[in-house]
């Protein structure tokens, strides 16, 4: 299958503070790119869905001010959490599919604590 | 009610049993059923995915999807250890793979 790097794979960051992920193809170009929130123990939630050079689509009840998303190229989308505060942490997954594919291909998820 | 309901386990099986992961649903209207299998700390890989109702065997794997009761199933032959697991079910209706509905997944441990 299809390689989706995702990083940092785990970061701590202090209350108010924003945090970067980045989530890349790194053998396809992803024309859609999905972002999910998953708790323990709980469902993938999908965030919000971007595709190449358009702004992303945020589903109900997600801050898009808040968890701000580019994809600024066909291999790269980023997620923002910005002004973080304890309740955001959580596992943050990526994930990317090709052009006419079927198939999405996810990250390897992003542990964020914000203490 | 969720759309998609899923044990959350854990199940515990020696090596060499048979194991059978199940998804219930409540929308009509999903035509695509996936498996997905996440380490610990990674992110899901998708194992098999079927269209609408039947069967589908990879290797070891078999996915079934039964519409008029909103169930789907996917049997693990021969397990070992190495499939210890979450096994995660997703859907999507027709023509809209940009919204997939996920179970919550049953972590599965195979005991040598």
């Amino acid at each position: 299958g299809a390689v989706v790097s995702q990083h940092p794979s785990r970061v701590i960051c202090k209350s108010g503070t924003s945090v970067k992920i980045e989530c890349r193809s790194l053998d396809f170009q992803a024309t859609t790119m999905f972002w999910y929130r998953q708790f323990p123990k709980q469902s993938l939630m999908l965030m919000a869905t971007s595709n190449e050079g358009s702004k992303a689509t945020y589903e109900q009840g997600v801050e898009k001010d808040k968890f701000l998303i580019n994809h600024a190229s066909l291999t790269l989308s980023t997620l923002t959490v910005t002004s973080a505060h304890p309740e955001d942490s959580s596992f943050y997954i990526c994930s990317a599919r090709g052009r006419g594919g079927f198939e999405a291909f996810f990250g390897q998820g992003t542990r964020l604590t914000v203490v | 009610q969720k759309e998609v309901e899923q044990d959350p386990g854990p199940l515990s099986v020696p090596e060499g049993a048979i194991v059978s992961l199940n998804c219930t649903y409540s929308n009509s209207a999903f035509q695509y059923f996936m498996w997905y299998r996440q380490y610990s700390r990674k992110g899901p890989e998708l194992l098999m995915y079927t269209y609408s109702s039947g069967n589908k065997e990879d290797g070891r794997f078999t996915a079934q999807v039964d519409k008029s009761s909103k169930y789907i199933s996917l049997f693990i032959r021969d397990s070992q250890p190495s499939d210890s697991a979450t096994y995660l079910c997703a859907m999507s209706v027709q023509n809209n793979f940009n919204k997939f509905y996920f179970g919550s997944g049953t972590k599965l441990n195979v005991k040598p």
